[in-house]
């Protein structure tokens, strides 16, 4: 099984901060990665797929690179409402991995 | 879109539940659907997924076996059928719509508000 490492696994950053999460796989998920953002008590909402498509409605300062192993998630200027937890997850042959999340604290 | 998740509890570890998914406000049939779960103070866990027409069926290592994922087109519901419970099962469950139709793609865009399942004695 693909194993997915999230790191940090807690972040502390001021607003306006430039934060970039990573994400990387045990083996190659070519560019079979999404982000989600996910905030206490409430279901999680999708942000990035395919490793850099943004979701429509999402604002543009989240941003999404990487291929093979290693992924990147960037919140180019945080904001107050960015607080939450953020899940990779990868999705190739079927099967579906999450990483362990990484709390983030404005 | 929206999911409705019911079926949650207590249930005592050994026994069953079935959870239940109400979908409305998009064309059902045209999409995979899943089962995601969250342990309290952990990270998502995916249970199980199912195609559009429900045919092709896929389960997390950690269910196979214990877990029935199915689905009723006619009626825009979907179902989770869970037996042999344990402690470790213990999680929100939710449900989830993928991103695309008729696509296998397993990125989840709309998700239910979680119904929780406590397995304890």
């Amino acid at each position: 099984d693909i194993q997915l490492t999230q790191s940090p696994s807690t972040l502390s950053a001021s607003v306006g901060d430039r934060v970039t999460i990573t994400c990387r796989a045990s083996r190659s998920i070519l560019r079979w990665l999404v982000w989600y953002q996910q905030k206490p008590g409430r279901a999680p909402n999708l942000l990035i797929y395919k490793a850099s498509i943004l979701e429509r409605g999402v604002p543009s300062r989240f941003s999404g690179s990487g291929s093979g192993t290693e992924f990147t998630l960037t919140i180019s200027s945080l904001q107050p409402d960015d607080s939450a937890t953020y899940h990779c997850q990868h999705y190739y042959n079927n099967a579906i991995t999450f990483g362990h999340g990484t709390r983030l604290e404005i | 879109v929206q999911l409705v998740e019911s079926g949650g509890g207590l249930v005592k570890p050994g026994g069953s539940l079935r959870l239940s998914c109400a979908a409305s406000g998009f064309s059902f049939s045209d999409y995979y659907m899943s089962w995601i779960r969250q342990a309290p103070g952990k990270g998502l866990e995916w249970v199980a997924s199912i195609s559009h027409g429900g045919s092709n069926i896929y389960y997390a290592d950690s269910v196979e076996g214990r877990f029935t994922i199915s689905r009723d087109n006619a009626n825009n519901s979907l179902t989770l059928e869970m037996a042999s419970l344990t402690a470790e099962d213990t999680a929100v469950y939710y449900c989830a719509r993928y991103l695309e139709t008729y696509s296998s793609s397993s990125v989840s865009k709309n998700w239910g508000q979680g119904t929780l399942v406590t397995v304890s004695s």
